[in-house]
């Protein structure tokens, strides 16, 4: 399969921790990343490769691999995590780009 | 530090071709290891790669777009172009422009979007 898939949406209790997957064949072969992406802004790179975070991202963001599963976890989730969280990564030939359809995630 | 800006028209007619440029400030397109990338998000929908350039030129597009979509490089420019022919109001979207890292497989870099109108 070339897709990544998501649940559509997940919801988390304020404090609390949340995991975040994608599933996809391609995940066997490369590292997904994980975008966040709030209403009107552009996506954001908060994890990548093996369990990576770029500058200034914290670190109750975390990422992990299994099999053709990739996870992003939050930490302790708060209201500021509300948003819509992609995964990505390369399709089986490795020159195509994937996207998962995105998650929107809801602190209560 | 590298920042991208999307610029081109908000509005295109059904059937004319949407044009698109992203310049590279603070960095150079010609590094080694980075492609450069067109993403669009139709409004409420999610990501959808569009294609991506190497700065050599070596282009890669979605299947599902590839016979409409070219991309360029103007290196001495430090810019990308997209170019979208026969667009209808399927193509109405947010258009964004990004640095794929090859090596870490992510991009790291987005400019802002631009939103684009297919309207008669």
């Amino acid at each position: 399969s070339s897709e990544l898939t998501q649940d559509p949406a997940v919801s988390v209790a304020l404090g609390q921790t949340v995991r975040i997957t994608c599933q996809g064949d391609s995940l066997r072969s490369y590292y997904a990343s994980w975008y966040q992406q709030k209403p009107g802004q552009a996506p954001v790179l908060v994890i990548y490769g093996k369990n990576n975070r770029p500058s200034g991202i914290p670190d109750r963001f975390s990422g992990s691999s299994s099999g053709n599963t990739a996870s992003l976890t939050i930490t302790g989730a708060q209201a500021e995590h509300e948003a819509d969280y992609y995964c990505h990564s390369r399709d089986i030939s490795g020159n195509h780009v994937l996207f998962g359809g995105g998650t929107k995630l809801t602190v209560l | 530090q590298v920042q991208l800006q999307e610029s081109g028209p908000g509005l295109v007619k059904p059937s004319q071709t949407l044009s698109l440029t992203c310049t590279v400030a603070g960095g150079s397109i010609s590094s080694a290891g980075y492609y450069w990338t067109w993403i669009r998000q139709h409004p409420g929908k999610g990501l959808e790669w569009i294609g991506h350039i190497y700065y050599t030129g070596s282009t890669y597009y979605n299947p599902s777009l590839k016979s409409l979509v070219s991309i360029s490089v103007e290196t001495s420019k430090t810019q990308f172009s997209l170019r979208l022919s026969s667009v209808t109001a399927a193509d109405t979207a947010v258009y964004y422009c990004a640095r794929k890292d090859w090596g870490i497989n992510a991009f790291d870099i987005w400019g802002q979007g631009t939103m684009v109108t297919v309207s008669s």
